[in-house]
């Protein structure tokens, strides 16, 4: 079946950056987009940017651009989100979730498990 | 890009329909069929509910459904079952390869 598998929780410094992996499997892993969306504390789903399944270069959401790199290795089956000058705002649930393509185009149909960032001092 | 706007909170009774609403701009849920719903329990990753504002993927209930006019979506909950609350987002594609999250809304099944 298709899945998602996240890295690890971390726990960061500000000023410092964090690389979150994705890992998918259960499909053609070049067949699909992958977004990357996150949740602080009490709030509500964020769209950070996407991974397009064909190399083209990422998309990132306008407030994150400059601090953001998203990346892909498709001898692994990997995406990586590294986020760079980190804050206390930053600190949230950082999820993966694979875009529907031709099945459900433009939604995100399968989500990985999250990832907690903690930024604190 | 501003957030689409969703109601902080409904509630409903067993039973009952309820409507959540997802106000955007004619820049994003106006100008696009392309509004996704996603159901979000506390500690678990979001499920994909609705998309392309009304489809339900193989699975979901059709208690379920979607609809839009001009800049507002909204998804419907019939029969409401105990294990339909939760938090629920809409997301809509904003153009130029980007999309918008709304708020979220917290449903009550009373």
């Amino acid at each position: 079946q298709v899945r998602l598998v996240q890295s690890g929780a971390e726990v960061k410094k500000p000023g410092a950056s964090v690389k979150v992996s994705c890992k998918a499997s259960g499909y053609t892993f070049t067949s699909n987009h992958m977004h990357w969306v996150r949740q602080a504390p009490g709030q509500g789903l964020e769209w950070m940017g996407i991974v397009h399944a064909d190399g083209s270069g990422p998309r990132y959401a306008q407030k994150f651009q400059g601090r953001v790199s998203m990346t892909r290795d498709t001898s692994t089956s990997t995406v990586f989100m590294d986020l760079s000058s980190l804050g206390s705002e930053d600190t949230a649930m950082y999820y993966c979730a694979r875009d529907g393509s031709n099945m459900s185009p433009y939604a995100m149909d399968v989500w990985g498990p999250g990832t907690t960032v903690s930024v604190s001092s | 890009q501003s957030a689409l706007t969703q109601p902080a909170s409904v509630s409903g009774s067993p039973g009952q329909s309820i409507t959540i609403s997802c106000t955007g701009t004619s820049s994003d849920v106006g100008s696009y069929n392309l509004v996704s719903w996603y159901q979000h329990h506390p500690g678990k990753a979001p499920k994909l509910m609705i998309y392309e504002g009304s489809k339900r993927p193989s699975g979901v209930s059709n208690r379920f459904s979607g609809s839009k006019s001009g800049n507002t979506a909204s998804l419907t909950i019939s029969g409401l079952q105990a294990e339909d609350e939760a938090d629920y987002c809409c997301c809509s594609f904003a153009g130029g390869t980007t999309w918008v999250f709304g708020g979220g809304t917290k449903l009550t099944v009373l």
